[in-house]
């Protein structure tokens, strides 16, 4: 069964100060590992895809790593409105499908303080 | 971007009636759609997936009877809370992934809808 953990559970940041959220996996023959953003009673915004160890992607003040094991999500100088939910979730081959289902981590909620 | 939208955003609702929320790809055909419910702080659970066409597939410990699915299209699939009951209350999000090339791996998500039963 794929697993997805997620760390911190929350991080509080000043303006500013770079950090990264952590995304551990466990899974069958990896499809895609999935980065979203989710803002308070709205769904999930879809950030990057990783399909492969090595590769990163960036958009603004975000930059998404993968390894075998796991994948960051570098926030350099973050500001008040990059406070929201950050979920991360893979699909692997499990079942035997091409286009499995996502199986989501609990999600790290990031707070940036002005 | 894919768009994904959901109708109702807010819907309340007595005790025994049914509901219905839409869920609609608006610039890409969706061949496969899925359900999610979230509580607060939590994640998404899956619920369901349906693919166009076809019977739904519901995870374990989802009744089906309870909640219908219906991918009428491409662009469409509706899920029904039949018999609400309270505990049936929660932020039901719906997901499409695109048939066309080169998008096909990657969810979109509607903007949720949120059910309180009375």
């Amino acid at each position: 069964e794929d697993q997805v953990t997620q760390s911190p559970e929350a991080l509080r940041l000043q303006e500013g100060e770079s950090s990264s959220l952590n995304c551990s996996y466990t899974v069958s023959g990896l499809r895609g590992l999935f980065w979203y953003r989710q803002d308070p009673g709205k769904g999930p915004e879809f950030l990057f895809t990783l399909y492969s160890a090595g590769e990163e992607k960036e958009k603004e003040r975000l930059k998404a790593t993968l390894t075998k094991k796991e994948s960051f999500l570098h926030i350099t100088a973050p500001k008040p409105e990059d406070s929201a939910t950050y979920l991360c979730a893979v699909r692997g081959n499990a079942g035997g499908t091409s286009y499995g289902k996502l199986t989501f981590g609990q999600g790290t909620i990031l707070t940036v303080h002005p | 971007g894919a768009v994904v939208s959901q109708h109702p955003s807010r819907v309340i609702c007595k005790s025994g009636t049914s509901v219905k929320i839409e869920c609609r790809s608006l610039d890409f055909q969706a061949t496969t759609m899925f359900w999610y419910r979230q509580f607060p702080k939590q994640s998404l659970m899956l619920m369901a997936t349906s693919n166009e066409g076809s019977k739904a597939t519901y995870e374990q410990g989802v009744e089906k009877d309870k909640f219908l699915i219906n991918h009428a299209s491409l662009t469409l699939s509706t899920l029904t809370v039949t018999s609400a009951h309270p505990e049936d209350s929660s932020f039901y999000i719906c997901s499409a992934r695109s048939s066309l090339t080169g998008l096909q791996e990657t969810q979109y998500f509607g903007p949720g809808t949120r059910l309180l039963v009375l």
